[in-house]
């Protein structure tokens, strides 16, 4: 089955400043790579995804990239804010095969003043 | 309002007694999912849903049942609960849209029921 390594495990970084979150897959057969955010007592959101059709994609401070041929994908933020801090997982999807969701093992983001 | 509702939200019980979860979604979504999410180890999927009466294993099974027999419902038990489930489980909805694009199975989660079992 699939497996989805997350690195690293826990980032601290300074406001303004930029964090990147990797994860790596090993079934060729994931196609789509959805990143949630999960903040202290709450449920985990989906916040970006990226196909495996596509290299990179944005939204405002946040960015996704995809190498297919290394198995590689990353979020990436920008100009980092207190609100970031959180705990984020990647994941790796198969969507011939419904719902079939194998999640990395989450990241602790905290953004200091 | 859309959402996914599990009950109880906290529940601490005894090795061995009987438990269920409930988890009830009123999105119409085909798809329903549980999780268990441990320190460490992230989120790691026990049994998902196709639709009804269709079930199939996830990545940590051992020790769970499911059933769906309305689409809207697919609660977790655990018959003979023991300490390594103490956790916090997530029970999710999501759907295909297909042709239509948008987010192919986004998890839509409940709130959680952290569980103890001592």
């Amino acid at each position: 089955g699939e497996n989805v390594e997350q690195h690293p495990s826990t980032l601290s970084v300074q406001e303004g400043d930029s964090a990147v979150i990797k994860c790596t897959y090993s079934d060729s057969a994931s196609n789509y790579f959805p990143w949630y955010k999960q903040e202290l007592g709450k449920r985990p959101q989906l916040i970006i995804d990226i196909r495996s059709n596509v290299g990179e994609k944005k939204d405002q401070r946040i960015a996704v990239t995809l190498n297919k041929t290394a198995k590689h994908f990353s979020l990436h933020i920008t100009e980092t804010q207190p609100e970031d801090s959180a705990v984020y997982f990647c994941a790796a999807v198969n969507t011939g095969t419904a719902s079939k969701l194998t999640f990395g093992t989450g990241t602790r983001l905290q953004v200091t003043l | 309002e859309a959402q996914v509702t599990q009950n109880p939200r906290y529940l601490i019980t005894v090795t061995g007694k009987k438990l269920t979860v409930t988890c009830s979604q009123n999105m119409n979504h085909e798809y329903m999912s549980w999780y268990r999410q441990d320190p460490g180890l992230g989120l790691r999927q026990i049994y998902y849903s196709m639709n009804v009466e269709v079930t199939d294993k996830g990545d940590v099974p051992e020790g769970y049942k499911v059933s769906r027999k309305e689409k809207r419902n697919f609660p977790l038990i655990l018959e003979s609960p023991s300490p390594n489930q103490t956790s916090l489980y997530f029970c999710a909805s999501s759907y295909d849209p297909g042709l239509a694009g948008g987010r192919p199975h986004e998890q839509y989660f409940g709130p959680g029921t952290r569980l103890t079992v001592t």
